[in-house]
């Protein structure tokens, strides 16, 4: 069984500030990682995934996420917000790309100017 | 198509009908997922499919929920008897071992009155 936890279903910073998001996971065999993000009105795309390999893996617009197993995390960074990264994050694990996918609960993120 | 296309994008039905919703993905994407977003509760696993199988059909909330997929492309979700819990936004994403990652479509609204 796999399951994730993302802490804190709103945060907000401030523009310029650092942004974290938290995501802890549960799987029984090494997992997949992934966060995915939704902008409004629009549809979910891949920001970041982790398969195997470096445990620090760099995405789009300036996010990055660090995979750490003694933790069981995998959260989201950006050193400096912007007014666009304004979106829905989504955290997600899977045994493996060809299994079941399971999706946090997701995290709003407003930027505040 | 270059993307996932869902159909139809918005739907309301009135209680106790059936509905069906299709899902085309992206050509040559092995793996194809379905999902529901409902208000507050993330992404609710629903079914994926590999090829024309469904290894992992747990996410389906009832008997009334079921899903097909056909030549290896389109898959239809059909709700029978649809209940107002039902309203949601239903996703489809497909997957492709070349990238590791979910590709979504825009999604299907149904409000079911």
């Amino acid at each position: 069984a796999q399951s994730v936890t993302q802490l804190g279903s709103h945060v907000s910073v401030s523009e310029g500030a650092l942004v974290l998001l938290r995501c802890n996971y549960s799987s029984s065999v090494p997992p997949y990682l992934f966060w995915y993000v939704q902008y409004p009105n629009q549809g979910l795309q891949l920001l970041l995934k982790y398969t195997t390999g470096a445990t620090l893996v760099k995405g789009i617009n300036g996010f990055e996420a660090e995979f750490k197993k003694s933790e069981t995390s995998f959260h989201l960074t950006k050193p400096s917000a912007h007014m666009s990264d304004a979106a829905e994050y989504f955290c997600a694990v899977s045994p493996s790309g060809y299994q079941k996918v399971t999706f946090g609960t997701g995290t709003k993120l407003q930027v505040i100017p | 198509g270059a993307g996932v296309s869902q159909s139809p994008s918005n739907k309301v039905t009135e209680k106790g009908k059936d509905v069906e919703l299709r899902c085309d993905p992206i050509s040559g994407h092995t793996a194809l997922y379905w999902y529901r977003q409902s208000l507050g509760q993330g992404l609710e696993f629903l079914i994926y499919f590999q090829g024309n199988s469904a290894p992992d059909k747990s996410g389906l909330p009832s008997d009334r929920f079921s899903a097909e997929r056909t030549g290896g492309s389109v898959s239809t979700l059909t709700i029978q008897r649809t209940q107002q819990e039902d309203s949601a936004v239903y996703l489809c994403a497909s997957w492709t071992k070349n990238t590791g990652e979910l590709f979504f479509g825009e999604g299907s609204r149904l409000t079911v009155l």
